[in-house]
């Protein structure tokens, strides 16, 4: 199994919908990150959150919530989804402590808004 | 804030020698990583750099000079494969140390 798994690989909506993309993973790793990739502008940092019940928001935040229930599951919901919001998301988790914080990421979630 | 610049693309020769560059302007510095990403998929870790100087990894090396807000990663043996899309990212000391905020990436063109 993948250490950080995303649920779903693919989904099409329809305008208007309520989505939600989940991630759970395994490492252990207390901090976590929701990130959406655009062609030409490279990965923004949605949300992320340090702790279960800590969260905190990203550069573009408007339009997104996020939920963290536990340490290892933080999921990032679409209130009313809209075109623009067309992107491959990803999900990342690192750890707290150490010399390398460096991401391991889930394998994206690619989301079209018809 | 964070700005990170990276080459939109560059196309280099099967077993030839490619460097990509990455400049950042930020008000804070705790290290430097590039990572892959394949058509599709995830980013995946190549290197890391806190301090001035050259890290290497087989084929791969990454160079950090922090006076000058510069980086590079340097590709050796190109191989098709290393067809890729290559991330600069830059920790933000801003919030704990551990947002990284990435450039859009350079697209590497590996041909035959």
């Amino acid at each position: 199994d993948a250490d950080v798994t995303q649920t779903p690989r693919n989904r099409i909506t329809k305008t208007g919908k309520r989505i939600m993309l989940e991630c759970s993973q395994t490492k252990g790793h207390d901090r976590m990150y929701w990130y959406r990739q655009d062609p030409g502008l490279g990965l923004r940092l949605i949300y992320y959150s340090f702790d279960v019940k800590d969260i905190n928001k990203g550069e573009i935040s408007d339009g997104y919530s996020v939920s963290r229930q536990a340490q290892a599951k933080f999921s990032l919901s679409l209130e009313s989804a809209i075109p623009n919001q067309t992107a491959l998301y990803f999900c990342a988790t690192s750890e707290g402590n150490g010399i390398n914080y460096g991401y391991t990421f889930g394998s994206g979630t690619r989301l079209t808004v018809v | 804030g964070q700005n990170i610049d990276q080459p939109t693309e560059m196309t280099a020769t099967e077993g030839a020698i490619v460097q990509i560059n990455c400049t950042y302007q930020t008000s804070g510095f705790n290290g430097l990583f590039w990572y892959q990403q394949h058509a599709g998929e995830a980013p995946t870790f190549l290197s890391y750099n806190v301090l001035d100087g050259l890290e290497e990894k087989g084929r791969f090396s990454s160079f950090l000079s922090r006076s000058k807000g510069y980086s590079y990663l340097l590709l050796k043996e190109l191989q098709m494969k290393d067809s890729a899309s290559y991330l600069c990212a830059v920790r933000d000391p801003g919030t704990g140390g551990n947002k990284l905020v990435f450039g859009a990436g350079t697209i590497l063109r590996v041909k035959s």
